[in-house]
C-alpha cells in the first residue's frame, strides 16, 4: 500500500531534550516536507527537500533540522524542544512537479512541557 | 507574495443543506495550482482535487464541485446535500511554479448536524 508513514503519533516530552520524529514513504517520490499544524494558522511548512542530500527551509524552520540521507527517509529533528514547538506535525511527499499533490502522513502530535 | 485566504472560520448547516466553502488566492506567477483537502475529525489530510491555472474548467464529483475563477482569484467548493460525513476541516492550497512550497489556507472547519 502506498502511505508515508511517521513515528512516533503521540509524543510528551519536556523542554530540552532532543527528539527525532521519523518519516518514510514508499512511493519513490523525490519531494518531502514538514509542516506544523496550529489552531487557527493552517499549516506551515518547515523544511522542505527535493531530493536526496538537498534540503531547504520553509516558512517556520527555527528550532528544528531535518536529513534526507536516503530517498524514502525525512526525519524530524528537535535539538531543544520547547514549548512553543508543540503541535501537530504532518510529513508529506509527491513527484517532484508542483502539479502534484502531496500525499500526507498520519500526523505527529507532539507536547512538550 | 503568494497567499490563499479562506474567510469562513467555520460553518455549521443542517445535514442536506448545500454548502460553500471560500478560497481566494493571490499570486504573480501565470502558471500555478490549486488544490483543495480535507482533515475528518480523525486527523489525515485527503487530497481531493487540483487545479491548474489555465483549466478553468468547473469540476463535478458526485455531490462535491469545484468553481475555479481567474477573474476573481477565486476556487470555490461546494457540496450538495450536505452529509454528516462531511464534517472536517477543509483547506484550499496554492503551489505555483518550480518546486515551491504548497501554501495552506487557515482551514475551513465544516459541522454538518443531523
Amino acid at each position: 500500500e502506498a502511505q508515508v508513514t511517521q513515528n512516533p503519533r503521540y509524543l510528551i516530552t519536556v523542554t530540552g531534550k532532543k527528539l527525532t520524529v521519523t518519516c518514510s514513504q514508499n512511493m519513490n517520490h523525490e519531494y518531502m516536507s514538514w509542516y506544523r499544524q496550529d489552531p487557527g494558522l493552517g499549516l506551515r511548512q518547515i523544511y522542505y527537500s527535493m531530493n536526496v542530500e538537498v534540503t531547504d527551509k520553509g516558512d517556520v524552520p527555527e528550532g528544528y533540522k531535518v536529513s534526507r540521507k536516503e530517498k524514502r527517509n525525512f526525519p524530524l529533528i528537535l535539538e531543544s524542544p520547547s514549548p512553543n514547538q508543540t503541535s501537530l506535525y504532518f510529513c508529506a511527499s509527491k513527484w517532484g512537479s508542483s502539479y502534484n499533490e502531496q500525499f500526507f502522513g498520519p500526523g505527529t502530535r507532539l507536547t512538550v512541557l | 507574495a503568494q497567499k490563499v485566504t479562506q474567510a469562513q472560520t467555520e460553518i455549521s448547516v443542517v445535514e442536506k443543506e448545500d454548502v460553500t466553502l471560500d478560497c481566494v488566492y493571490e499570486t504573480r506567477d501565470t502558471t500555478y495550482y490549486l488544490f483543495w483537502y480535507k482533515q475528518p475529525p480523525s486527523g489525515e489530510l485527503v487530497f481531493l482535487i487540483r487545479r491548474n491555472s489555465f483549466d478553468e474548467q468547473n469540476e463535478i464529483s458526485g455531490r462535491y464541485s469545484w468553481n475555479f475563477q481567474k477573474s476573481t482569484s477565486s476556487f470555490n467548493f461546494t457540496i450538495t446535500a450536505s452529509q454528516v460525513v462531511d464534517s472536517a476541516v477543509y483547506f484550499c492550497a496554492l503551489s505555483y511554479s518550480g518546486n515551491t512550497p504548497l501554501v495552506f489556507g487557515k482551514g475551513t472547519r465544516l459541522s454538518v448536524i443531523a
